[in-house]
């Protein structure tokens, strides 16, 4: 199986600060990499797709990079809304692991 | 729009079986496949496996397998997932996803559905 790796774990930032969550995986996944938002009590939300793909309505904010091996998703100016956990997924080939999270919070 | 409604919580002795309903709205069903991932309470996301619509394959986490059963009735757009010898550590929230192939993200989720395992 990938194991994907997220760093941090826990995030301490402020509204509009910028900030860099990554996201490694044991073996190349090409740009078959995922991010999520997951806010408490509800399902998660797809941000990014294929590495660097928008979701549909997610803010210009949001943006991914990476491929093979190391991703990372970046936040400009942070909403108050962005406070959440974010995790990683691949689907390169099954089983389609997630990170472990990286909750973001507020400083 | 795209709905994808999951069954009500339930609560199982160890041991027993429980199984999930995520009813599909909004789209064509057989276009979609359908993903199960779970989440324990505090802990992270956990993919558990995925069927696709049109025939009823499968593909199950290594973890799971033997004690996970996904099927799918096109005649209801519904989909289902069957955990067997359910223990504690199954305690968890249980989503249906659905990605529009096999390597895809998956845009549209199902409210969640509470499996608690206790005796």
């Amino acid at each position: 199986d990938i194991q994907m790796t997220q760093s941090p774990s826990t995030l301490s930032a402020s509204v509009g600060d910028r900030v860099t969550i990554t996201c490694r995986a044991s073996q190349s996944v090409s740009s078959w990499l995922a991010w999520y938002q997951q806010r408490p009590g509800k399902a998660p939300k797809v941000l990014i797709y294929e590495a660097s793909n928008l979701g549909s309505g997610v803010p210009s904010r949001f943006s991914g990079s990476g491929s093979g091996t190391d991703f990372t998703l970046t936040i400009n100016s942070l909403q108050p809304d962005d406070f959440a956990t974010y995790y990683c997924q691949h689907y390169n080939s099954y089983p389609y692991t997630f990170g472990q999270g990286t909750k973001l919070e507020i400083k | 729009q795209v709905q994808l409604v999951q069954s009500g919580a339930e609560v199982k002795k160890p041991g027993a079986s429980v199984k999930i309903s995520c009813k599909a709205s909004g789209y064509s069903f057989t276009i979609y496949y359908m993903h199960w991932v779970r989440q324990a309470p505090g802990q992270g996301l956990e993919w558990m496996g995925i069927i696709n619509p049109i025939g009823g394959s499968t593909s199950y986490a290594q973890k799971f397998q033997g004690r996970v059963t996904m099927t799918r009735d096109t005649s209801t757009s519904t989909v289902y997932m069957e955990l067997d010898s359910l223990r504690s550590e199954d305690t968890a929230v249980y989503y249906c996803a659905r990605g529009v192939v096999p390597a895809a993200a998956c845009d549209y989720w199902g409210q969640g559905t509470l499996v608690t395992v206790s005796s």
